[in-house]
């Protein structure tokens, strides 16, 4: 089943401009990952964080996890045309990862 | 850097006939999984492999569908007798758990269109 939710479906900015996407769930996990699409192509992995971290860096991507809130944010800072892709969270449990929709980034040169 | 290659990258068929998509996984890994992408739409779980044995499947994985790992490298899935609603992108993804990082490493997926 799904249970990762992300807004906004569809987020499009200037280039230069940080994006923000959030991803709610509902049950206990032990990581959140997101993943990135680019059209017609295979997910990519972006970044991974543990139930216990609250926030972690990679290059211009920060995410962070609220666990009483059961959600996480993934921020790109400075995005780039190359950013535009389909963004997605998924959760990890007993060795399943479950899948949110996904929310669709255009960099607007 | 080791990735996962899938085999055909399109494929089309006639509805009712037998498809076998291909995957090499990374080849220390241990789990291996089928995800179904219908054009536009989420990323759907379909089976997970370990040991040479499907450990979860999910409501769609039905009788219609098999996986196999026939030899130490090829991880294949079948879909029995195609149908229209068949039709979409479907991408294998391997992962070793050792580290419980949870990485999946995914193909560039298979396209299947069902006429």
């Amino acid at each position: 089943s799904q249970q990762g939710e992300e807004d906004p479906q569809a987020l499009s900015i200037q280039e230069g401009e940080n994006a923000t996407m959030n991803c709610s769930y509902k049950t206990s996990i032990n990581n959140l990952q997101w993943y990135r699409q680019n059209s017609g192509r295979g997910l990519v992995h972006l970044i991974l964080i543990r139930s216990n971290e609250r926030e972690k860096h990679s290059g211009r991507l920060r995410v962070t996890l609220d666990t009483s809130k059961k959600s996480s944010s993934l921020l790109i800072t400075a995005s780039r045309a190359a950013d535009t892709a389909s963004y997605f969270c998924a959760t990890a449990g007993n060795y399943q990862l479950i899948w949110g929709a996904g929310t669709k980034l255009i960099i607007k040169p | 850097e080791p990735e996962v290659t899938q085999t055909p990258s399109h494929q089309v068929t006639q509805m009712g006939q037998e498809v076998i998509l291909r995957c090499v996984p990374i080849s220390n890994h241990l789990y291996f999984y089928w995800y179904r992408q219908i054009l536009g739409q989420k990323v759907e779980f379909l089976v997970s492999f370990y040991n040479n044995e499907i450990s979860e499947k999910s409501e769609i994985f039905d009788d219609q569908f098999s996986v196999e790992r026939p030899d130490g490298s090829n991880f294949t899935l079948k879909i029995r007798s195609t149908k229209l609603e068949d039709s979409a992108m479907y991408f294998c993804a391997s992962s070793d758990w050792t580290s419980h990082t949870g990485e999946l490493f995914f193909g560039e997926g298979s396209r299947l269109t069902v006429l």
